[in-house]
């Protein structure tokens, strides 16, 4: 069974910095695919990025871009120049390819901007 | 519609009550998913369905816990007996495609407090 592991249940950052949160994961599968999902206070999950395991380049959205490591397991997700609205509760995610459908997600980290 | 939309947004039952929590996802799309979500966790997997067929209940905690989408489209969660343990965020998602991997889009969840 897969596992996703998200080490730093809050963050902050100043309005206008960068910040980077940590993700680890753990799967003997070699084809999958990697998410950072958002979770403001209003509970609406919202996809922020996503990244397939077989491309090499880290996919950028904006402000928001990945560094993926596959030979570390590691998905880290960087956020430059932080917005008040940015604050929210952010979750890793994978999806194995095949017939296992389910996301397997992190424990999630809060992040507090701060103005 | 525009989004996956879920009712009741918030629901209050007395230990040993049945609910129903009702998701309809975005028009068109194929899969639905549902998960669980406690307190200051991510969300957990409970069941999967590809148009109307139920692929995956694995993530089913109980025989209390039945979902059903009888037409392909809206999807109901039964909840029978609630325990106070069955209290959590019930979310659901839907996405586009059959491979399983495509992004999956979540509703504002349903937050059930049993007491």
């Amino acid at each position: 069974a897969q596992t996703v592991t998200q080490s730093q249940p809050e963050m902050s950052v100043q309005e206008a910095e960068t910040v980077t949160l940590s993700c680890t994961y753990d799967t003997s599968e070699s084809d999958y695919y990697l998410f950072w999902y958002k979770q403001p206070p209003s509970r609406q999950m919202i996809l922020v990025i996503r990244q397939e395991a077989y491309k090499q380049q880290n996919a950028t959205e904006n402000r928001f871009s990945v560094n993926f490591q596959k030979a570390a397991k590691s998905f880290s997700l960087k956020i430059s120049d932080s917005q008040l609205g940015d604050a929210a509760m952010y979750f890793c995610a994978l999806i194995l390819s095949g017939s296992a459908r389910q996301l397997t997600f992190g424990s999630g980290t809060q992040l507090t901007v701060l103005p | 519609g525009a989004g996956v939309s879920q009712s009741p947004r918030y629901k209050v039952a007395k230990r040993g009550q049945d609910v129903a929590l009702r998701c309809d996802p975005i028009s068109g799309h194929v899969s639905l998913f549902w998960y669980q979500q406690a307190l200051g966790q991510g969300p957990e997997f409970l069941t999967y369905f590809q148009n109307e067929a139920q692929l995956d209940k694995s993530g089913l905690p109980s025989d209390r816990f039945f979902a059903e989408r009888p037409e392909g489209s809206v999807s109901t969660l039964k909840i029978q007996r609630t325990q106070q343990e069955d209290s959590a965020v019930y979310l659901c998602a839907s996405s586009w495609g059959l491979a399983g991997v495509e992004t999956q889009y979540f509703g504002p969840g349903t937050r059930l407090l049993v007491l």
